[in-house]
């Protein structure tokens, strides 16, 4: 079956723009996350989704971010108000269930470039 | 809350050759140990995972990795490196009864004819 997309794969903005990235997931996932990668870093947790519901919001960097998901599917990550520090690849996950031996499978990444 | 390093940024190894990349973290307890890779332009793919039992774990496009618990590591080895193996190899960290992954910086496997 179809794996996870994201969309746009590329977006570049001016700084002070909001921007929202789309992630799809793996139909029947009841699990979602967004992870940032900056060039040279890991990837960093930002939020996850159980169904609709985000128990847990602590990564995300500042009140700039949101998330939502609506119908246990689309997720829709908002940047507003842009900073050049914000560029990296936004990547989304999905797996069946919220668990760490659950196997997230990863989407192609957005990558996210602030002028 | 449990972290991951991986020590080498880059290597560069030649095709047949065998690689191992160094994987170390940081976890009170027994922790779920992954690896995954990521082709330039695809998402991030599982190549093998740990939890429990068997410290060799056998993955997928013939890679293997070895937990041991008093060195705190997970590395990750194959035989005989092929030109498609080039990519960026992450390892991450997990905790039983939680949902999150932490995963390490990274590393670079380029591989020359």
């Amino acid at each position: 079956g179809a794996g996870v997309s994201q969309s746009p794969s590329n977006k570049v903005t001016e700084k002070g723009k909001d921007v929202e990235l789309r992630c799809d997931p793996i139909s029947g996932h009841t699990a979602l996350y967004w992870y940032r990668q900056s060039l040279g870093q890991g990837l960093e947790f930002l939020i996850y989704f159980q169904g609709n519901s985000a128990p847990d919001k602590s990564g995300l960097p500042s009140d700039r971010f949101s998330a939502e998901r609506t119908g246990g599917s689309v997720s829709t990550l908002t940047i507003q108000r842009t900073q050049q520090e914000d560029s990296a690849v936004y990547l989304c996950a999905s797996s069946w269930v919220a668990s760490s031996t659950d196997t997230q499978y990863f989407g192609p990444g957005t990558r996210l470039t602030v002028l | 809350a449990q972290s991951v390093t991986q020590p080498d940024i880059h290597i560069t190894v030649s095709e047949g050759a065998s690689l191992e990349l160094r994987c170390n973290y940081s976890y009170g307890a027994t922790p779920y140990l992954f690896w995954y890779v990521q082709s330039p332009g695809q998402g991030l793919q599982l190549l093998l995972k740990y939890f429990s039992g068997d410290t060799l774990v056998q993955g997928i496009k013939g890679f293997e990795a070895e937990f041991k618990r008093s060195q705190s590591s997970f590395n990750l080895r194959k035989p005989s490196v092929h030109w498609s193996d080039a990519a960026e190899y992450f390892c991450a960290v997990g905790a039983p009864n939680d949902y999150k992954l932490s995963f390490g910086a990274g590393t670079t496997v380029t591989v020359r004819a």
